[in-house]
């Protein structure tokens, strides 16, 4: 059974400070890790993805991968209120993505003005 | 068009009949996914396409979903004989070759 693995929060963050989001994956034989951001009633909107251990950054996006621990993190820097919503980590296999994509259930994150 | 489309956006139906799902994915993406949302639940993998073709239809909930894709783009998801319990989002993603998908808008599905 592939789990996917988030703190639901809410995650309340003050305006300008560093957001750290948290996911532990079960299925060592994942190979491909994305983030996706959900605003409430919306459908999921790739924030980033990561293939190799290590960071990858993307504007005020930062992920970090370690297949070793099993963990994969995001960190938004310089956070807005308009970064408020639901972070769903997801994790696949190679090939495509044919089995699909295992979502966490998500953590609710609050900017604070 | 620029991004997946899906119809429609809100499906209401009374317990026992059956509903068709409408998604057409990015022009040119060849693998298409469906999801369901489910409130307070995460995205439940259900079933994929690699062009026409559905490898695994394994997670699909029941014998009551069937979901199928012509001409390589358009795809049907069906539920017949709907229940409450099938009350959700359902979304349908797309992605070319690659591992990123892209979300559509979703169908509210409400079963009365």
């Amino acid at each position: 059974q592939k789990e996917v693995e988030q703190n639901s929060g809410p995650l309340s963050v003050p305006e300008g400070a560093i957001a750290s989001l948290n996911c532990t994956y079960s299925d060592r034989g994942s190979q491909s890790f994305f983030w996706y951001r959900q605003y409430s009633g919306k459908s999921p909107e790739l924030i980033m993805f990561i293939y190799s251990n290590g960071d990858k950054e993307d504007g005020r996006f930062t992920a970090q991968l370690n297949k070793a621990s099993q963990y994969v993190s995001l960190l938004i820097r310089d956070s807005q209120p308009s970064d408020s919503a639901t972070y769903l980590c997801a994790v696949t296999r190679e090939g495509g993505g044919a089995d699909g994509l295992t979502f966490g259930k998500g953590t609710h994150l609050i900017i604070q003005p | 068009g620029a991004g997946v489309s899906q119809s429609p956006s809100n499906k209401v139906t009374e317990k026992g009949k059956d509903v068709e799902l409408r998604c057409d994915p990015i022009s040119g993406h060849t693998a298409l996914y469906w999801y369901r949302q489910s409130l307070g639940q995460g995205l439940e993998f259900l079933i994929y396409f690699q062009g026409n073709s559905a490898p695994d239809k394994s997670g699909l909930p029941s014998d009551r979903f069937s979901a199928e894709r012509t001409g390589g783009s358009v795809s049907t998801l069906t539920i017949q004989r709907t229940q409450q319990e099938d009350s959700a989002v359902y979304l349908c993603a797309s992605s070319q070759n690659t591992d990123t998908q892209y979300f559509g808008p979703g169908t509210r599905l409400t079963v009365l």
